[in-house]
């Protein structure tokens, strides 16, 4: 059954400092996305990716957040200057789009850790 | 605004027992609705989906219930065994295909042997 990869299975850094998550989405799918969850919470929505573009962004996507498809399979959330609330469970998840049923997919998730 | 919540944190049953696992949502405007399973270590993974033009939708052991009366949406799962212990979700969307979910907190779910 196809899946949505992510790496690394969990991250350490140190507050200040770059993130990149990494994703690869189902490769037939065409919308992409970036969900969190801190621990012991709901999980979250961030971010919505089509066709190159963010389609849709929630409030917790500020300015230090960004996302990017830099080839035809990775699909990256880049986090610029890490805080300590930052530490989260990112889910990355894709969908075939369309008309007709299709489903989220997510993948396991990278646990961010910020001290 | 919106919100979608479960009214019980954690559920504990007997293998072989049926389930139902509640979720209220605030937002008459919701349209489609996931219910998902997360098991330790992993993402959520999709149970079952109803719309909001449907009252109930029967899968595989599971049914969901969708009560758009009082904005209430339940989760059956017949015949409990122990895999299906995990954390459930309810999660709601607006616009048709627009995957920008709102989640609710979730129920754990302890299967007994």
């Amino acid at each position: 059954e196809p899946e949505v990869t992510q790496t690394p299975s969990h991250q350490v850094t140190q507050m200040g400092q770059e993130v990149i998550l990494r994703c690869v989405p189902i490769s037939n799918h065409l919308y992409f996305y970036w969900y969190r969850q801190i621990l012991g919470q709901k999980v979250e929505f961030l971010v919505s990716f089509y066709n190159n573009e963010i389609s849709e962004k929630s409030e917790i996507f500020d300015d230090q957040f960004s996302v990017e498809r830099p080839d035809g399979s990775n699909f990256t959330l880049k986090i610029r200057s890490t805080k300590l609330e930052d530490s989260a469970m990112y889910f990355c998840a894709s969908d075939r789009g369309g008309s007709g049923a299709n489903v989220l997919t997510f993948g396991a998730g990278s646990r961010l850790t910020v001290l | 605004g919106e919100s979608v919540g479960l009214h019980l944190p954690t559920l504990s049953v007997q293998e072989g027992d049926n389930s139902i696992i509640n979720c209220a949502y605030s937002n008459s405007a919701s349209d489609y609705f996931i219910w998902y399973k997360q098991e330790s270590g992993k993402g959520p993974q999709f149970i079952i989906d109803i719309r909001s033009n449907m009252d109930k939708r029967q899968g595989q052991r599971v049914t969901v219930l969708l009560n758009k009366t009082v904005k209430h949406l339940s989760l059956q799962i017949a015949a409990t065994q122990p895999g299906d212990s995990a954390v459930y979700f309810c999660a709601d969307t607006i616009g048709g295909s627009n995957y920008k979910l709102t989640f609710g907190k979730g129920t754990l779910l302890t299967v007994n042997p």
